[in-house]
Order: C-alpha cells, then sequence, then structure tokens
C-alpha cells in the first residue's frame, strides 16, 4: 500500500487561507469516507483536527475543514495564524488487510 | 482525561528484539481499539498496526508483518507491541493511539495519543 500523496509544504500569509491536498486513489481515498488529518505542532504529539472527511471533533477550530472530491481529500485553514505553523498528515482508509495509510505529510508555513 | 503512557524503548542492535507497553487510563480501555503508529526521525507518520477492541482482529503493515505482534490485556488496560529481527529501519518514536469509535467499528480516527517512545536500531 503506497503512502498518500501530499505537497511537501505549502505556505500562506496571515489571514489567507491555505489548502492541503492528499491523493490517493479509487481504492482508499475514492472508495471510502474514511478521511482523517491531524496536525503535528514542533516538537509535540500528532492531533486529530478533521475525521471521516469533514467532520471537527470538539474544541478544533473551525478555521479548519476538510473536504473531497474523487481521489482527492483537502484541508483548508482559513484565516491562517503564526499558530496553524506545523506539519499535517492525512490518513485513509483503504479496504485492505493493511487498512490505514498516511500522506507523507505537508509543512505549513506562515509568511 | 485520556493518558497514554508507553515505556520500553531503547537502543537494541539489529536482529534484536523489544518490547513496547502503551498503559491506558481515563477511558474504558477494554471497548476501543488500539493503534501503533511510529516516526522515524526527521520523517512522516507511518501507521503500523491495529488491535480490535477484544484482540480478535490484528492488522499490520507489510514492512513488519511476521516480525511485530500487538496484543493487549484489557484487564490491565495496557495494549503491547513485541518487536522481533529489528532492523536498522525500524528506528523511530513509537506512539500508540485509541481510535475515536468504540466497539467492534474501527474508525481510524486516531483521537488520543501517547508521547511516545524511542526505539533505537544500531549496531
Amino acid at each position: 500500500q503506497s503512502a498518500l500523496t501530499q505537497p511537501a509544504s505549502v505556505s500562506g500569509s496571515p489571514g489567507q487561507s491555505i489548502t492541503i491536498s492528499c491523493t490517493g486513489t479509487s481504492n482508499d481515498v475514492g472508495a471510502h469516507n474514511y478521511v482523517s488529518w491531524y496536525q503535528q505542532l514542533p516538537g509535540k504529539v500528532p492531533k486529530l483536527i478533521i475525521s471521516d472527511v469533514f467532520h471537527r471533533p470538539s474544541g478544533v477550530s473551525n478555521r479548519f475543514s476538510g473536504s473531497k472530491s474523487g481521489n482527492t481529500a483537502s484541508l483548508t485553514i482559513s484565516g491562517l495564524q503564526a499558530e496553524d505553523e506545523a506539519d499535517y498528515y492525512c490518513t485513509s482508509y483503504t479496504g485492505t488487510d493493511t487498512p490505514w495509510v498516511f500522506g507523507g505529510g505537508t509543512k505549513v508555513t506562515v509568511l | 482525561q485520556v493518558q497514554l503512557v508507553e515505556s520500553g524503548g531503547g537502543v537494541v542492535q539489529p536482529g534484536g528484539s523489544l518490547r513496547l507497553s502503551c498503559a491506558a487510563s481515563g477511558f474504558s480501555f477494554s471497548n476501543y481499539g488500539m493503534h501503533w503508529v511510529r516516526q522515524a526521525p526527521g520523517k512522516g507518520l507511518e501507521w503500523m498496526t491495529f488491535i480490535r477492541y477484544d484482540g480478535t482482529d490484528k492488522y499490520y503493515v507489510d514492512s513488519v508483518k511476521g516480525r511485530f505482534t500487538i496484543s493487549r490485556d484489557n484487564s490491565r488496560s495496557t495494549l503491547y507491541l513485541e518487536m522481533n529481527r529489528l532492523r536498522v529501519e525500524d528506528t523511530a518514536v513509537y506512539y500508540c493511539a485509541k481510535d475515536r469509535a468504540p466497539g467492534y467499528s474501527s474508525s481510524g480516527n486516531l483521537d488520543d495519543w501517547g508521547q511516545g517512545t524511542l526505539v533505537t536500531v544500531s549496531s
């Protein structure tokens, strides 16, 4: 099972919106609405910020939103803030005997 | 609140073995599936293995199949990872994480993570 494809880095200015893509295949992202997104702040433990494509867990800022089209899921951060500088990872259910796979991660930089 | 505390990491030679533990508290451990995820130094996250709430089903990433074994003791609220025939490329921080869905379901939404334990495989 290959890792999902994410851009290595995305940057934006404070207040802007940025979108991180997560591209899989018709067997994983395209076949199931089980895409999650995690934020990992520098030196910290990953935190779940989006579940099941677009659901936001309690306590997660509404500046984070998720969506999916075909084999590509996306995470949008609106109103970008300095505190959003982190690595972001997507993961998807694959329906195989290796049920989950992560994306390679995207480093978000706030200019 | 939920607490997951990993232990058992350390330095081991290639070919060696190690057993990681993850002590859980603050939730009904026996009701939730559990995952191990690892992160090599400076690299991304890698999903490794999952065990259902009752231990009936286990899944592994291809790179550890036949070498690693996940298990749990619900009476002790503890998750384990037995690692054998370790390779240099297994060097990573190993996190245990709780699946968000209770019972038989396994959502793959990991809503609580431990702080991780570092495993270094080196001669």
